[in-house]
């Protein structure tokens, strides 16, 4: 059974850091892209960063640019989110999601909740 | 890149059926057959139901169905049950720089 387990939400202050991770089981996780995908409260789905097999290509959505970094350990069977320099509108669920081709998102974690307030 | 266009809302009695749209542009939806639906409950995580414009994965009920004509895709719930009360978003891949784009999400409320 596929699962993905995301962690390392909470509260933080704007300025502030974190980092998310998610455990991967149930296949082979180091043939597959990954993605990071966000849901601010009460809004939609906005995808965020993803990450090919080994780690070569990266891609961002313009707002997190330069601040947020997505990173994996295939021996781990880990996805990681450095997020720096946090932002209020950086407020949201942030789901792990298992990235096939044409942009398909097969399988999703439980979600970790980031919330950036004073 | 934009997000794709849904009704905000789309409600139905039990055992009726009812449609949702995502309209896109030449570059994405009417381009490529890699269009994809995401059902999300309250407090939970979006679950993959229809890939490729019609594909469902296994375990998803053939009451929902996926087409698509031109720059817009549409998803079929046939015989609404109580449980098809939720937020319902389309996805579309949008060429090999395409970095992600979802619609902006359809509530489906059972009456």
């Amino acid at each position: 059974e596929v699962q993905l387990v995301e962690s390392g939400g909470g509260l933080v202050q704007p300025g502030g850091s974190l980092r998310l991770s998610c455990a991967a089981s149930g296949f082979t996780f180091g043939i597959y892209w990954m993605s990071w995908v966000r849901q601010a409260p009460g809004k939609g789905l906005e995808w965020v960063a993803n990450i090919k097999e080994d780690g070569s290509e990266i891609y961002y959505v313009d707002s997190v640019k330069g601040r947020f970094t997505i990173s994996r350990d295939n021996t781990k069977n880990s996805l990681y989110f450095q997020m720096n320099s946090l932002r209020a509108e950086d407020t949201a669920v942030y789901y792990c999601a298992r990235l096939r081709p044409g942009t398909t998102w097969d399988y999703w974690g439980q979600g970790t909740l980031v919330t950036v307030s004073s | 890149q934009s997000a794709l266009t849904q009704p905000p809302s789309a409600s139905g009695s039990p055992g009726q059926s009812v449609t949702i749209s995502c309209t896109g542009t030449s570059s994405d939806v009417g381009a490529y057959n890699y269009v994809s639906w995401y059902q999300q409950h309250p407090g939970k995580a979006p679950k993959l139901i229809i890939y490729e414009v019609s594909k469902r994965p296994s375990g998803v009920p053939d009451r929902f169905s996926g087409s698509k004509s031109g720059n817009t895709a549409s998803l079929t719930v046939s015989g609404l049950q109580a449980e098809d009360e939720a937020d319902y978003y389309c996805g579309s891949y949008a060429g090999s720089n395409d970095l992600g784009v979802f619609g902006t999400g359809t509530t489906v409320t059972v009456l």
